[in-house]
């Protein structure tokens, strides 16, 4: 079971341009998060999604960020225009399911975002 | 969600056991403790988690106080590689789930 991947681990964009973060879970897990990590400062809940559905987007910024959860690959996170301030660690979790395994996230080992 | 307590930082010598403290008087009677660690730059990793019985795994063990407002991981023979971020999180299941508070957790050193 090869975990939770993402990729790019590193990706530099400059300003303005489009950032493209993906993200598999693991096998047999259909519950996908994703967290960002600003340098010097703790994990921060952007979005849950299923298959084809945004479940809980209430950290996910107003503008230029959006997720997608395909029936088929992976997760993408992608930001719009980027800025300096989009600079950190994206990471990724998948966990099963229901009961009190739904917040046992497996997470993966990031994508770093400099936005230069 | 309940809030929690943890001290900023800690020390351990190796190969001693690592106890780590986690005050949440607020937690509610559906809420788990749950136990993540970050070491430096990595993804989080899921420790342990529990409800109201002590648990035990092949990494640490949980022991919930009897009123449930506070909690210790013990590492019970600390390594190098345990040198990490600690994190303490109390969440229900349903509704919000995986959409995990981390607070600023403890630093543990071990220290040779």
């Amino acid at each position: 079971n090869a975990g939770v991947m993402q990729n790019p681990r590193h990706l530099v964009r400059r300003r303005g341009q489009e950032a493209r973060l993906r993200c598999s879970p693991m096998k047999g897990h259909s519950h996908v998060y994703w967290y960002r990590q600003l340098p010097e400062e703790g994990l921060k809940f952007m979005v849950y999604l299923q298959k084809e559905n945004i479940i809980d987007e209430s950290g996910m910024p107003k503008e230029r960020f959006s997720a997608e959860f395909p029936k088929e690959g992976p997760s993408i996170l992608r930001i719009q225009q980027v800025v300096r301030g989009d600079s950190a660690a994206y990471f990724c979790a998948s966990s099963p399911g229901q009961g009190s395994g739904a917040n046992v996230l497996t997470f993966g080992a990031g994508s770093r975002l400099t936005v230069l | 969600d309940a809030k929690t307590t943890q001290p900023p930082s800690m020390d351990c010598a190796e190969g001693r056991a690592a106890n780590l403290p986690c005050n949440h008087s607020t937690i509610s009677g559906n809420e788990y403790v749950y136990w993540y660690r970050q070491i430096h730059s990595q993804g989080p990793q899921y420790i342990i988690h529990g409800l109201k019985n002590n648990e035990t795994n092949e990494m640490a063990s949980l022991i919930i106080t009897e009123d449930r407002k506070s909690s210790t991981l013990i590492l019970p023979h600390a390594t190098l590689r345990d040198t990490a971020v600690y994190y303490c999180i109390v969440k229900g299941y349903g509704g919000s789930q995986g959409n995990l508070i981390f607070g600023k957790g403890t630093k543990l050193s071990v220290k040779p």
